[in-house]
């Protein structure tokens, strides 16, 4: 069984740049969270989808950055006229409804650098 | 505002010693959970705790809860030099499926 994956691994962008950051959830999972982690510090919640459908965005900045999870395909995190100051990790976990726990599983991250 | 805080924030410890790491949030949970991070990785889930007075071991390590004083602890007994990473907190607060983390406490064990 597949972990959580993404793709890129590492993304390079110019500022000015648009970023395309993808999550692929473990199967069976119908429940995506992305979370950025800037130098040297914790993870930082941004948004929480379901297939098709946005259930908290709370945490993702106002303008430039947007996220969908298509019916079919990965989840999508989408970074606009990137800054110097998206330079993170980003990180995509998935979970499984209904589970207990609700324990989330994360993938590798994708580290984005803006120069 | 939920608070998740962790202390200390580093720990260099020598091998074969005790020591705990602290865990304490703002607000009433009803989930908590312990990942490790080593450099430039992912998270890796050491443990789920779900409910008061809960405790759990695995190895060298071993995390319990207490809801009614808000805190976590994640226990390390006779340290080797693999548990060396940074280790967080999470806390999933009531109604809601977001991971809230601690500060991270970067734990270095010298031989």
């Amino acid at each position: 069984n597949a972990g959580v994956m993404q793709n890129p691994r590492h993304l390079v962008r110019r500022r000015g740049q648009e970023a395309r950051l993808r999550c692929s959830p473990m199967k069976g999972h119908s429940h995506v969270y992305w979370y950025r982690q800037l130098p040297e510090e914790g993870l930082k919640f941004m948004v929480y989808l379901q297939k098709e459908n946005i259930i908290d965005e709370s945490g993702m900045p106002k303008e430039r950055f947007s996220a969908e999870f298509p019916k079919e395909g990965p989840s999508i995190l989408r970074i606009q006229q990137v800054v110097r100051g998206d330079s993170a990790a980003y990180f995509c976990a998935s979970s499984l409804p209904g589970q207990p726990s609700y324990e989330q599983y994360f993938g590798p991250g994708t580290r984005l650098t803006v120069t | 505002e939920l608070k998740v805080e962790q202390n200390p924030l580093f720990l260099s410890m020598q091998e074969g010693k005790n020591y705990t790491i602290y865990c304490n949030y703002s607000t009433t949970s009803d989930r908590l959970y312990w990942y490790r991070q080593d450099p430039g990785k992912s998270l890796e889930s050491l443990f789920v705790l779900l409910s008061n007075g809960a405790v759990k071991q695995e190895g060298r390590l071993m995390a319990s809860l207490d809801t009614k004083a808000r805190l976590s602890t994640l226990h390390i007994t006779a340290a080797v030099h693999d548990l060396s990473a940074t280790y967080f907190c999470a806390v999933v607060y009531f109604g809601n499926e977001k991971l809230t983390f601690g500060t991270g406490t970067r734990l270095t064990i010298i031989p």
